[in-house]
């Protein structure tokens, strides 16, 4: 069955800092992999995505993660934390090849501390 | 602004009863999905549907049931409500039905069972 982990419930960096929010995934076909952000009191945004090609996916608000096949990872960063950064990051996969099903992590908070 | 809105904003009821969310895509989008998101469980995908037509199910209850109207607009209806359903209640649109496309999320329902 596909699952998602997102192993730390929650990851404090200090502003300026570089920031990774981890994440591993299990699927059986090929997978696209997302990454979603969610402010306080409000709806979900879309961060990232890697459906093919290169690992490395660049997204919103200097957002980038890197698609680790070996490692069925897709870990989330950013070079240089910002206070604005502090929301509630979910992961997720899609099974392609199977039953569509979207799986979301549990999702880690991020504090970003000034 | 998503482009996707969701009716009701808020929504308080009590246990047995039936409540029906709304949701309206953005303009053009075909796709349409529907997530519950709680303490207890976390982000959970419901259901998708393209033009009409349902294209994904996820962990949707029995009890719960929902449509992709012509005018493309969704409806997710939840009848024998629980105290456990307690919940907001996303709506996302999307252009394409392959999989990797990007979603656009409502801002919710709060669903509040009494």
């Amino acid at each position: 069955a596909q699952s998602v982990a997102q192993p730390e419930d929650q990851v404090n960096v200090a502003e300026g800092n570089p920031l990774t929010v981890k994440c591993t995934y299990s699927v059986s076909g090929n997978p696209y992999l997302f990454w979603y952000v969610q402010y306080p009191n409000r709806g979900l945004q879309f961060l990232l995505k890697y459906i093919t090609g290169d690992n490395l996916v660049k997204g919103s608000y200097g957002f980038e993660a890197e698609f680790n096949k070996s490692q069925t990872s897709f870990h989330l960063k950013k070079p240089s934390a910002l206070v604005s950064d502090s929301a509630l990051y979910f992961c997720a996969v899609r099974d392609n090849d199977r039953d569509d099903k979207i799986i979301f992590g549990k999702g880690t908070r991020l504090h970003i501390l000034p | 602004d998503s482009g996707v809105t969701q009716t009701p904003k808020h929504l308080i009821t009590a246990t047995g009863q039936r409540v029906t969310l709304r949701c309206s895509p953005r303009s053009g989008d075909l796709s349409v999905y529907w997530y519950q998101q709680s303490l207890d469980q976390g982000l959970q995908f419901l259901i998708q549907y393209y033009n009409g037509e349902e294209r994904a199910k996820g962990n949707i209850l029995e009890r719960f049931s929902a449509q992709q109207f012509p005018d493309l607009h969704s409806e997710l209806n939840l009848s024998s409500l629980e105290l456990g359903d307690s919940a907001l209640y996303f709506c996302a649109s999307s252009v394409e039905v392959a999989g990797g496309e990007t979603q656009y999320f409502g801002p919710g329902t709060r669903l509040l069972v009494l």
